[in-house]
């Protein structure tokens, strides 16, 4: 089942503009990580941020973390037309048995940056 | 270095059909998941092996099996396949079980 969800579903900028895209998720987490997928292809990672962290920076993206409330976001500033793609929330839960490691994808926000 | 690779990149099979899906993680990691990835959808998770054991599984029927070999690289199998195989199939590879997972490009599989 779908644990992370992401809204907007869809988001359509100028070149330039800031990009918000946020998540949530329902369990406690060991990590939640955002990916990024170019039409159909692998998925290339972002940033990896832990439970016990609360804003991480990487060029021109800033992730934010609130595991009080579930939710994370992405922010993509100064976007650009090669930033158009998917963008995926993925959360790694704790569970009963130990840490398994898996991760539980959202069905994504589509982005796309006009040039 | 290289990244996760996976084989074939295509692969179109018919109804009951059997398929064998190849993964090569990173050097290195010992951690191998595999993830379906439906058009329109986030990945979904279906194992995950480290050093070469099943530490996790998830919602998918026991027609799919996977294992990994003692190089670390994995194969996913899929017996009496059916139209809603259809899908690109996923292989993440990471050092350890809750560190950043790399994605390999995926093997995109057509069942008619």
């Amino acid at each position: 089942s779908q644990q992370g969800e992401e809204d907007p579903q869809a988001l359509s900028i100028q070149e330039g503009e800031n990009a918000t895209m946020n998540c949530s998720y329902k369990t406690s987490i060991n990590n939640l990580q955002w990916y990024r997928q170019n039409s159909g292809r692998g998925l290339v990672h972002l940033i990896l941020i832990r439970s016990n962290e609360r804003e991480k920076h990487s060029g021109r993206l800033r992730v934010t973390l609130d595991t009080s409330k579930k939710s994370s976001s992405l922010l993509i500033t100064a976007s650009r037309a090669a930033d158009t793609a998917s963008y995926f929330c993925a959360t790694d839960p704790t569970s009963n048995s130990g840490n398994t490691g898996k991760l539980i994808f959202g069905q994504g926000t589509t982005l796309q940056v006009k040039p | 270095d290289a990244g996760v690779t996976q084989s074939p990149t295509h692969l179109i099979k018919t109804r009951g059909q059997h398929v064998t899906l190849r993964c090569s993680p990173i050097s290195g990691h010992k951690s191998v998941s595999w993830y379906q990835q439906v058009l329109g959808q986030g990945p979904q998770f279906i194992f995950q092996y480290y050093e070469k054991e099943e530490r996790g599984r998830g919602n998918f029927p026991d027609r799919f099996s996977a294992r990994q070999f003692p190089n670390y690289s994995s194969e996913l199998n899929v017996n009496a396949l059916l139209l809603g195989d259809s899908a690109l199939y996923l292989c993440a590879s990471s050092f350890a079980q809750q560190e950043t997972q790399y994605f390999g490009p995926g093997t995109r599989l057509l069942v008619l």
